[in-house]
């Protein structure tokens, strides 16, 4: 079993839907999450980490769900600009430091 | 500008010839890490380093290496690269359990 697993993709939408995704982790130590986004052939950028008590920025909500070790991210009226790959990304302190585990990615259209 | 800059960007070169791909940041991060992303494999972690002098292996070391003699730089080495090493290669840094920024890529070819 992978250590972060993510929905298959790839999600087609049309513009103003709702989507969301998912993401399940194995290590019940794992210290902060994220939700990155990747354009094709572009490096990653950050969406937004992942907190606890659940957070918003603008059209994107993030929830974590420590007990079930369970991510998710919220898109609300997708827009064309947010086709891209959402990756989820959790941090885990290992014996020999603190390591980065990248879910393998959700890619997402988004069609006028 | 606050950023991770890598070079080459591309790089394509022959089975065993050794090189080196550079990584600098200017946002004295303590953490810095190299990713190879592969098709359906998504971004794998080779080597990160927690500070200066201390480095430990991610998910995919073999037929790597790296050295962190200063904050700034963290430098990939392979001393034999093979055609399975033809990757797309991400250098990213970040405060410790922080958000990660990451360099443009380098994507390399080993014929």
């Amino acid at each position: 079993r992978k250590e972060v697993e993510q929905d298959p993709g790839p999600f087609n939408v049309p513009e103003g839907a709702t989507v969301a995704f998912n993401c399940t982790y194995s290590n019940s130590a794992s210290q902060s999450f994220f939700w990155y986004r990747q354009d094709c052939r572009k490096e990653p950028k950050l969406l937004m980490s992942v907190y606890s008590s659940g957070n918003e920025d603008g059209r994107f909500t993030a929830q974590l769900n420590r007990a079930s070790q369970y991510i998710s991210l919220l898109i609300r009226d997708s827009k064309l600009s947010d086709s891209a790959t959402y990756l989820c990304v959790v941090n885990n302190w290992d014996t020999g430091g603190f390591k980065t585990i990248f879910g393998a990615g959700t890619r997402l259209f988004v069609k006028a | 500008e606050a950023q991770v800059t890598q070079n080459p960007r591309y790089l394509i070169t022959v089975t065993g010839k050794k090189l080196t791909v550079t990584c600098s940041q200017n946002m004295n991060h303590e953490y810095m890490s190299w990713y190879r992303q592969d098709p359906g494999l998504g971004l794998r972690q080779i080597y990160y380093s927690m500070n200066v002098e201390v480095t430990d292996k991610g998910d995919v070391p073999e037929g790597y290496k790296v050295s962190r003699k200063e904050k700034r730089n963290f430098p990939l080495i392979l001393e034999s690269p093979s055609p399975n090493q033809t990757s797309l290669y991400f250098c990213a840094s970040s405060f410790i359990g922080g958000e990660q920024f990451f360099g443009p890529g380098t994507r390399l070819t080993v014929l």
